[in-house]
């Protein structure tokens, strides 16, 4: 069973569409997050949420929305595509209280924006 | 604000020992951690370090000094295998705000 998982794991798409990633995770974890992974494979935060509460929004353009239906699910919607929003985003959730707090990480979803 | 540095590449043959340094200037901390990403994957969890000292896995091992600002992670009889990206990362803090600010990584390729 896959921990953490993503879909779909390649869009490709036009400049101005819209588009959703879903994430779901089956960890029992309370925080799930949405990273950004660029060309040069800088790993950024863009928002987490913590039982279906909004925790971080890291200074993300209003464009992208995220959303979580429940503590299991954390999905991002961006509207408006850009070329610069071209990248892998993570999907990633985390236990609260126990042991490091890891992050573990869904397998990616590659957006390209032609 | 956040830093994180760490060489962008290094190579090393088979059998050798590597080792990946990582500088880091962060508002808060809570801990250093380690993660591995091989091409077109995404990344694992290697090790943590909260206090300073050496954290013994395997063939891998984690240093941290709080007061320096500095970890490495050492590698030891490498393998094709450990050729990947290895990312250290710098959690602030200790609660559901705790953000996980990540280097840009180490392009480890090991040679036969």
């Amino acid at each position: 069973d896959t921990a953490v998982s993503q879909t779909p794991k390649y869009l490709v798409t036009q400049m101005g569409n819209d588009k959703s990633i879903k994430c779901e995770q089956n960890l029992g974890h309370d925080t799930m997050y949405w990273y950004k992974q660029d060309s040069k494979k800088f790993l950024k935060i863009m928002f987490s949420y913590n039982n279906k509460e909004l925790i971080i929004n890291e200074t993300v353009p209003n464009r992208f929305s995220p959303k979580s239906p429940d503590k299991a699910h954390l999905n991002l919607h961006i509207n408006s595509l850009e070329l610069g929003d071209s990248a892998v985003y993570f999907c990633a959730s985390r236990r609260e209280g126990q042991g490091p707090g890891e992050l573990f990480f869904g397998e990616g979803s590659r957006l390209t924006v032609l | 604000g956040q830093n994180i540095d760490q060489p962008t590449e290094m190579t090393a043959t088979e059998g050798a020992i590597v080792q990946i340094n990582c500088t880091y200037q962060t508002s808060g901390f809570n801990g250093l951690f380690w993660y591995q990403q091989h091409a077109g994957e995404a990344p694992t969890f290697l090790s943590y370090n909260v206090l300073d000292g050496l954290e013994e896995k395997g063939r891998f091992s984690s240093f941290l000094s709080r007061s320096k600002g500095y970890s490495y992670l050492l590698l030891k009889e490498l393998q094709m295998k450990d050729s990947a990206s290895y990312l250290c990362a710098v959690g602030d803090r200790g609660s559901t705000l705790g953000r996980l600010y990540f280097g840009r990584g180490t392009q480890l390729t090991v040679w036969p």
